[in-house]
């Protein structure tokens, strides 16, 4: 059975970093055709996919929020982690972290975690 | 980007109703589209996808079909744990695999 994780501040203040981490079980990052991306949800609103890593450390990552996010893999953990630089409120939302595959794409996903940006 | 464009945003059908929720793509994607089922302080859920595979475990009233720009998902009679919001999800051209607006399906 593959689940996920996320984990991280609830609570960031502006210009703050913040660093989110995904846990999963029952894959492995290291096989063929699979990677772990991280989509967020602001409050009531629709999702945007934010980043995917690839079981090969390929990387691709929104055009628009791109400056900002850093995504990495530790394959010996079964983790992702995520950065995402100089929040601001606008970047409130729930955060999801899933895994990818080429046929299927994106499913499982984690419970999500929600990220307030505030001062 | 491509855009995806869901209608309608929100619908009011009743339990046994046939409900029909549309997914136009800005530039053509072939079959690369997966539909989600989310309730509400959930994360989503898989219902299909390349356009018209059921997901393992998903029930048979969900379907889907359409290819190119047009795309649909259809509950052939909506249950009472069907009541949710929709997304459609194009995979065909990244980044970014971009989402549908939402559509929500509530109880007339």
């Amino acid at each position: 059975q593959i689940t996920l994780k996320e984990s991280g501040p609830t609570l960031v203040k502006p210009t703050q970093t913040l660093t989110l981490t995904c846990t999963f079980s029952g894959f492995s990052l290291s096989t063929s055709g699979v990677g772990v991306g991280w989509i967020r949800q602001p409050p009531g609103k629709a999702l945007e996919w934010l980043a995917l890593i690839y079981w090969d450390d390929d990387k691709r990552y929104s055009p628009s929020l791109k400056s900002r996010l850093t995504i990495t893999k530790d394959t010996s953990k079964n983790q992702v982690v995520l950065t995402m630089t100089n929040m601001d409120p606008v970047d409130t939302a729930t955060y999801y972290c899933t895994i990818w595959t080429e046929i299927v794409g994106f499913d499982p996903w984690g419970q999500g975690t929600l990220v307030t940006v505030s001062s | 980007d491509i855009q995806l464009t869901q209608s309608p945003s929100f619908l009011s059908a009743s339990v046994g109703d046939r409900v029909t929720i549309t997914c136009r793509a800005s530039q053509g994607i072939s079959s690369y589209l997966a539909w989600y089922q989310q309730k509400p302080g959930k994360a989503p859920k898989l219902l299909i996808y390349a356009a018209s595979t059921l997901q393992s475990g998903v029930p048979s009233r969900f379907s889907g079909s359409g290819s190119g720009t047009e795309f649909t998902l259809t509950i052939s009679s909506l249950q009472p744990e069907d009541f949710a919001t929709y997304y459609c999800q194009q995979l065909n051209s990244y980044p970014p695999w971009t989402f549908g607006q939402g559509t929500k399906v509530e109880i007339k």
